[in-house]
């Protein structure tokens, strides 16, 4: 199986400053089209996760550019460049590249 | 608007069996693969199973191998998953979700299952 690993494990964020998260796969999710089939998910609060960010860099339909992703072999990051407060909750990292399909531990995203 | 709305879940003692449903709505069901995705208490997430668009491949985590069957019924647009010889540890948030190319694109708003004696 493909373990994710994500760093930090939670962080607390100052409204308007960047964060960001780093993921760490164990083998890369690159599939043989060309794109990584690696995915950057957000779970509020008392609802669904939400998917954000997919193969590797692509912003999800709704998703403010605020929001960004890059891949780089086994090296994942999802930066945010003005933190808002609605940001809040966990976020995922999650490689589909074969199954078992795995998520990282959640990086959890308290706001200052 | 796509819609994933979860239902069958509930108590059930350990070794007891539930069938949950997803029925979707908002998008050509039979062109996607679904997934069943978990959420133990207080826990991260889990990858269960999927299912292609037909309904011919299936793929399960190995804790649930064995035990749970994915199938889908495409005329009636809905999703299911026979989950049989229940464990405490599968007591969990299930949630159905939309493939978008390996992605969890949509997901429903879950379903809670609880094994229990």
């Amino acid at each position: 199986d493909i373990v994710m690993t994500q760093s930090p494990l939670s962080l607390s964020v100052t409204p308007g400053e960047p964060a960001s998260i780093s993921c760490r796969s164990s083998q890369s999710p690159l599939h043989s089209q060309g794109n990584y089939f690696f995915d950057w998910y957000l779970q509020k609060p008392g609802q669904s996760p939400q998917l954000l960010i997919y193969w590797g860099s692509n912003r999800a339909s709704g998703v403010p550019d605020r929001f960004s992703g890059s891949a780089s072999g086994t090296d994942f990051t999802l930066k945010i460049s003005r933190v808002e407060a609605e940001d809040l909750g966990i976020y995922y990292c999650m490689q589909g590249l074969q199954t078992p399909y795995t998520f990282g531990q959640g990086t959890k995203l308290e706001i200052k | 608007e796509v819609q994933l709305v979860e239902s069958g879940g509930g108590l059930v003692q350990p070794g007891g069996s539930l069938r949950l449903s997803c029925a979707a709505s908002g998008f050509t069901f039979k062109s996607y693969w679904m997934h069943w995705v978990r959420q133990g208490p207080g826990k991260g997430l889990e990858w269960v199973s999927r299912l292609n668009e037909d309904g011919s491949t299936t793929n399960y985590a190995d804790s649930v191998k064995g035990r749970f069957t994915i199938y889908r019924d495409n005329a009636k647009n809905t999703l299911f998953l026979q989950m049989n010889s229940l464990r405490d540890e599968d007591t969990a948030m299930y949630y159905c979700t939309r493939d978008l190319a390996g992605a969890q694109a949509y997901w429903g708003q879950g379903i809670l299952v609880t094994v229990s004696s």
